[in-house]
């Protein structure tokens, strides 16, 4: 009865490498997200979809692009991969964050990414 | 850009103590919400305060918001070892497209 899940949980791979992750919430939310954190655990938004629209885009570099085949789920695909991508990658998801009473976000569990 | 910072970085504190950790931010903001990540896992929703509220209680946990100095305390009350974990603090600011923006944490041990 996992709320929000991620795959793989660790994804290590070369330089220069394509790669994905998914991600699958079961709540029912309308608003998925994409986070980065880096090793000093520094928490980052990088995307947000509501209702498989894109919302927040957050000077992404253009090699990250995210999926959102249906509300329940939000992908991400990285091309190109670089050293510096090396880090966790967290989905969340949330009800409505412009409506009171629907702003916490549910994370996922993480996938450490380690790019070599 | 970030948003929340906390302070201490990192606290250390015996069982049955009170652990208190603060976050400042920069904007104006419609809600703050407190985060909890046990090593290796996804951040847990611990409690969210709203801008037009003081404070607010959810168990052992206290929150306090002060808009005009724009800040933020947790307090912890009696700590038990499982508190061990980094928290962090979110702001959701007032945009059309209300974003968290997340501080750096804070890493809490609690010694048994």
């Amino acid at each position: 009865d996992t709320a929000v899940s991620q795959t793989p949980k660790y994804l290590v791979t070369q330089m220069g490498n394509d790669k994905s992750i998914k991600c699958e919430q079961n709540l029912g939310h309308d608003t998925m997200y994409w986070y980065k954190q880096d090793s000093k655990k520094f928490l980052k938004i990088m995307f947000s979809y509501n209702n498989k629209e894109l919302i927040i885009n957050e000077t992404v570099p253009n090699r990250f692009s995210p999926k959102s085949p249906d509300k329940a789920h939000l992908n991400l695909h990285i091309n190109s991969l670089e050293l510096g991508d090396s880090a966790v990658y967290f989905c969340a998801s949330s009800q409505d964050p412009s409506f009171i009473g629907e702003e916490t976000q549910y994370f996922g569990p993480g996938t450490r990414l380690l790019v070599l | 850009s970030q948003q929340g910072e906390e302070d201490p970085q990192a606290l250390s504190i015996q069982e049955g103590e009170n652990a208190t950790m603060n976050c400042s931010y920069k904007t104006s903001i419609n809600n703050l919400q407190w985060y909890r990540q046990n090593s290796g896992r996804g951040l847990v929703h611990l409690i969210l305060i709203r801008s037009n509220e003081r404070e607010k209680h959810s168990g052992r946990l206290r929150v306090t918001l002060d808009t005009s100095k724009k800040s933020s305390s947790l307090l912890i009350t009696a700590s038990r070892a499982a508190d061990t974990a980094s928290y962090f603090c979110a702001t959701a600011d007032t945009g059309a497209n209300s974003k968290l923006t997340f501080g750096k944490g804070i890493t809490l041990s609690v010694r048994p």
